[in-house]
């Protein structure tokens, strides 16, 4: 169990276009949500807390109009770059956490790599 | 604290030895700690958890210590395999009380194992 999907697997896009992903746990239901980001050879950042029907949480100069968290239901949050640019191409990746565990190891999603041209 | 740099941390063992990796977090109020193992274009991949209640938790080919006097972890992998390579992270976690909050991830490591 505890298998998180996420979708696309990879996207290209033109400068100034949106984009969205899908983060689906497939087995668990997860109340929150996490979205990270990873630059090559770097190491994840946390960019977001996202939590089944309230507002999400961004972490410090994450623009949360440029990355908007919609997380409607148990199973599926989503995150939208909007008006993406080349700066913003970048693997990002989906966590989730299993509905009431307060403290609970986190399972990743295989991760989308986004490329803006 | 911010990731930078844009070189890993390398560390290359010979097929069959043991490995040490080793990680310093930084939050002194951190209470659970992750190792995750990151193969290329991949999302991570849990492998062993520890709550700062315990200094040292084993699993199958692997062990964490914790050592909190000086915000240390280590992952000691047994028997290394080619398929241990990859890039693996600590990750740290706050327990808020109230909140779940997202993780604090090392800068990670490197494992090459030579055949």
């Amino acid at each position: 169990g505890a298998v998180v999907s996420q979708h696309p697997s990879w996207v290209i896009c033109k400068s100034g276009t949106s984009v969205k992903i899908e983060c689906r746990s497939l087995d668990f239901q997860a109340t929150t949500m996490f979205w990270y980001r990873q630059f090559p050879k770097q190491s994840l950042m946390l960019m977001a807390t996202s939590n089944e029907g309230s507002k999400a949480t961004y972490e410090q100069g994450v623009e949360k109009d440029k990355f908007l968290i919609n997380h409607a239901s148990l199973t599926l949050s989503t995150l939208t770059v909007t008006s993406a640019h080349p700066e913003d191409s970048s693997f990002y990746i989906c966590s989730a956490r299993r509905a009431g565990a307060q403290q609970e190891t986190q399972y990743f999603g295989p991760g989308t790599r986004l490329l803006v041209l | 604290g911010e990731n930078v740099g844009l070189h890993l941390p390398t560390l290359s063992v010979q097929e069959g030895d043991n490995s040490i990796i080793n990680c310093a977090y930084s939050n002194s109020a951190s209470d659970y700690f992750i190792w995750y193992k990151q193969e290329s274009g991949k999302g991570p991949q849990f492998i062993i958890d520890i709550r700062s209640n315990m200094d040292k938790r084993q699993g199958q080919r692997v062990t964490v210590l914790l050592n909190k006097t000086v915000k240390h972890l280590s992952l000691q992998i047994a028997a290394t395999q080619p398929g241990d390579s990859a890039v693996y992270f600590c990750a740290e976690n706050l327990n808020s009380g109230g909140g779940a909050d997202g993780l604090t991830f090392g800068k990670g490591t490197h494992l090459i194992i030579q055949p």
